[in-house]
């Protein structure tokens, strides 16, 4: 089963604009991941944040957790057409290397 | 050196028929994991090896579906008796396994047709 729902399903941004995905989860977690899926390539790591953290940046990409509302937003700023992209956030809730729990997706696309 | 590899990339088969997909993790990743996305879907975690031994196979459907990883390397994911429900993207991924929240690396994946 799904773990994540994000929102929205799916996005159109001009070219320079901000994009924000959202992701809404069930239990609790022990940390929660987004991954970006192009079209027929396999899925890429983006970043990580943990339970015990409320923000985290890495480049373009700025990610926040609340854990009292069981969600997650990706912020990508000044967006580029390479980031047309299916984005996935992924949760653990076990304290091992275990197996992920993904969302739907948001389908991205960034309009030149 | 080379990313996880998945073969083949493609394969079409008959309904009842068996088959195995293969994954080759990154060398070193003590940590492997199957996946499945269907279409429009995210990936569904089916089974995950930490050396040779299966330490949670809770998404494998059915008993139809095995995997084995005998020399903690190499891993095959085995269907029996397919169905159409079972056409799907199945994504291999590995991991350091080191501890939670370690990142994994994905493998293009195999695209599996049942007529």
């Amino acid at each position: 089963s799904q773990q994540g729902e994000e929102d929205p399903q799916a996005l159109s941004i001009q070219e320079g604009e901000n994009a924000t995905m959202n992701c809404s989860y069930k239990t609790s977690i022990n940390n929660l991941q987004w991954y970006r899926q192009n079209s027929g390539r396999g899925l890429v790591h983006l970043i990580l944040i943990r339970s015990n953290e409320r923000e985290k940046h890495s480049g373009r990409l700025r990610v926040t957790l609340d854990t009292s509302k069981k969600s997650s937003s990706l912020l990508i700023t000044a967006s580029r057409a390479a980031d047309t992209a299916s984005y996935f956030c992924a949760t653990t809730s076990g304290g091992g290397a275990d197996g992920l729990t993904f969302g739907k997706g948001t389908h991205l696309i960034i309009q030149p | 050196g080379a990313g996880v590899s998945q073969t083949p990339s493609n394969k079409v088969t008959e309904k009842g028929k068996y088959v195995e997909l293969r994954c080759d993790p990154i060398s070193g990743h003590t940590a492997l994991y199957w996946y499945r996305q269907s279409l429009g879907q995210g990936p569904e975690f089916l089974i995950y090896f930490q050396g040779t031994g299966a330490a949670d196979d809770s998404g494998l459907p059915n008993d139809r579906f095995f995997a084995v990883r005998p020399e903690g390397s190499v891993s095959t994911l085995k269907i029996q008796r397919t169905e159409r429900g079972d056409s799907a993207v199945y994504l291999c991924a590995s991991s350091l396994g080191v501890g939670s929240g370690t990142e994994q690396f994905f493998g293009p994946g195999t695209r599996l047709t049942v007529l």
